[in-house]
């Protein structure tokens, strides 16, 4: 199994709204609904911020939203904040019981 | 607030054992509802699922790394565990667990707690 992929990086200025995709296989993305994405600032551990699909957990802006389309996800995040600069990272549950994540993407708030 | 800390050696010659061990506190491993993983990060990359069990002991492994995999779990220490044999400089990176949630006994693809990480470079 291949890892999910992502661009390496998106960038966008405060205010505005970047989407951020991760593309998979019929065998992970595109037969289930259980992507999940974290946000990671450097030195951090990620922080779960979308999962099973389009939920947010507790405390998570709703400016983060997620959304899917055949074997593709997408993250977009609306009114750009200077703190939204971090990497995200994909993750699908995938056939026989395993995770995949994807490469990471680096976001720059210019 | 649920935390969990991971332990073990930063440093792993190559061809050892990766020995690691994740603490729970201020809550139960032993909960019907998550399962407990394992990620981790080499230098400059992205995450990568490694492994996940279940309080009973069921567990699910990364195929590319099962052969060289073991975890475990210690319920009466509130602690899981992680082996990994036969380790090269691939394995460097930097390990975090996490607590899962379980979907019937899958795998989620949702952690919503994460220790802080540990460093181990695989080194002679």
């Amino acid at each position: 199994q291949s890892a999910l992929t992502q661009p390496a990086s998106v960038s966008g200025s405060p205010g505005q709204s970047i989407t951020i995709s991760c593309t998979g296989t019929s065998t992970d993305v595109g037969s289930y609904y259980l992507v999940s994405w974290y946000q990671q600032h450097p030195g951090k551990a990620p922080k779960l911020i979308i999962y099973e699909g389009d939920k947010r957990p507790s405390g998570v802006s709703n400016r983060f939203s997620a959304s899917k389309s055949g074997n593709t996800a997408s993250l977009t995040i609306s009114g750009l904040q200077a703190e939204d600069e971090a990497d995200y990272h994909c993750c699908s549950y995938a056939i026989d019981n395993t995770l995949l994540f994807g490469g990471g993407t680096k976001l720059t708030v210019l | 607030q649920l935390q969990l800390q991971e332990s073990g050696p930063g440093l792993v010659k190559p061809s050892e054992t990766l020995s690691l061990t994740c603490t729970v506190s201020d809550g139960s491993i032993s909960s019907d509802d998550y399962l407990w993983g394992w990620i981790r990060q080499p230098p400059g990359k992205g995450l990568e699922w490694i492994a996940t069990i279940y309080y009973s002991g069921r567990t699910y492994y990364d195929p590319s790394l099962r052969s060289r995999l073991t975890i475990s779990v210690d319920t009466s220490k509130n602690e899981f565990s992680l082996n990994l044999d036969s380790v090269t400089d691939a394995d460097t990176a930097i390990y975090y667990c996490a607590r899962q949630f379980n979907l019937g006994l899958r795998p989620a693809a949702t952690f919503d707690y994460w220790g802080q990480g540990t460093l181990v470079a695989v080194s002679s």
